[in-house]
């Protein structure tokens, strides 16, 4: 069985531009979840998707948000990108509202210069 | 608030040797306690999860503990191995409107040969 998917691996982006980072959750899995993992620091919570709706949100501004595909596949979009915005972004999955047994994705590296 | 606090920041032992891993969590409603091992350039990766109603969970060389009352729980690894040698995250869930995982700040654990 596929795990979860995430692209790109890494993504290299200027100040003020916009990233989008993807996430395909494993098959049969609805709710999908976003973190930031700053360089030595823990998962921060970002963003929650179930039945392709917002659930829920972490303390991030609104320029990070995102979207939920119908195949439930996910979406990551950061604009204007400031230079504390390098971070791993992870994407985890899970059956339909359940906050246990999250499965990760591999993460996206974003590096903003 | 939402708050989980783990220490210590790092740990080495030898191989053989037994590790512990500690996590405090602030709600009392917290109900679900996974543990998940990052290996470098990878995605966390859940290793074992304990719930609220149970004290006490083992996998292999692998348990966990749950202390309610003291709202502390921990990671116990036996007969370490050099593959062992991770970053490990405790997290729990809060339970404000939404329920959502809140990490610790993990634990890099290093298994010297």
């Amino acid at each position: 069985e596929a795990g979860v998917t995430q692209s790109p691996t890494h993504l290299i982006k200027t100040r003020g531009q916009q990233a989008t980072l993807r996430c395909s959750p494993i098959s049969g899995h609805t709710s999908v979840y976003w973190y930031q993992q700053a360089l030595g620091l823990g998962l921060q919570f970002l963003l929650w998707y179930d039945e392709g709706e917002e659930r829920n949100r972490g303390n991030f501004p609104p320029r990070f948000s995102g979207r939920q595909f119908p195949n439930y596949s996910s979406e990551l979009n950061v604009n204007a990108l400031e230079l504390e915005d390098s971070a791993l972004y992870l994407c985890a999955s899970s059956l339909a509202g359940a906050l246990n047994e999250q499965f990760f994705g591999p993460g996206t590296r974003l590096t903003v210069l | 608030g939402e708050n989980v606090e783990q220490h210590p920041s790092t740990l080495s032992v030898q191989e053989g040797d037994s590790a512990v891993i500690k996590c405090t969590y602030s709600d009392s409603a917290s109900n679900y306690f996974p543990w998940y091992k990052q290996e470098l350039g990878k995605g966390p990766q859940l290793i074992i999860d304990i719930r609220s109603n149970v004290g006490e969970k083992k996998d292999q060389r692998i348990a966990v503990t749950l202390n309610k009352t003291a709202k502390h729980f921990s990671l116990h690894i036996t007969e370490t191995q050099p593959e062992d040698s991770a970053v490990y995250f405790c997290a729990a869930t809060l339970n404000t409107g939404f329920q959502k995982l809140v990490f610790g700040t993990g634990t890099r654990l290093l298994v010297s040969p």
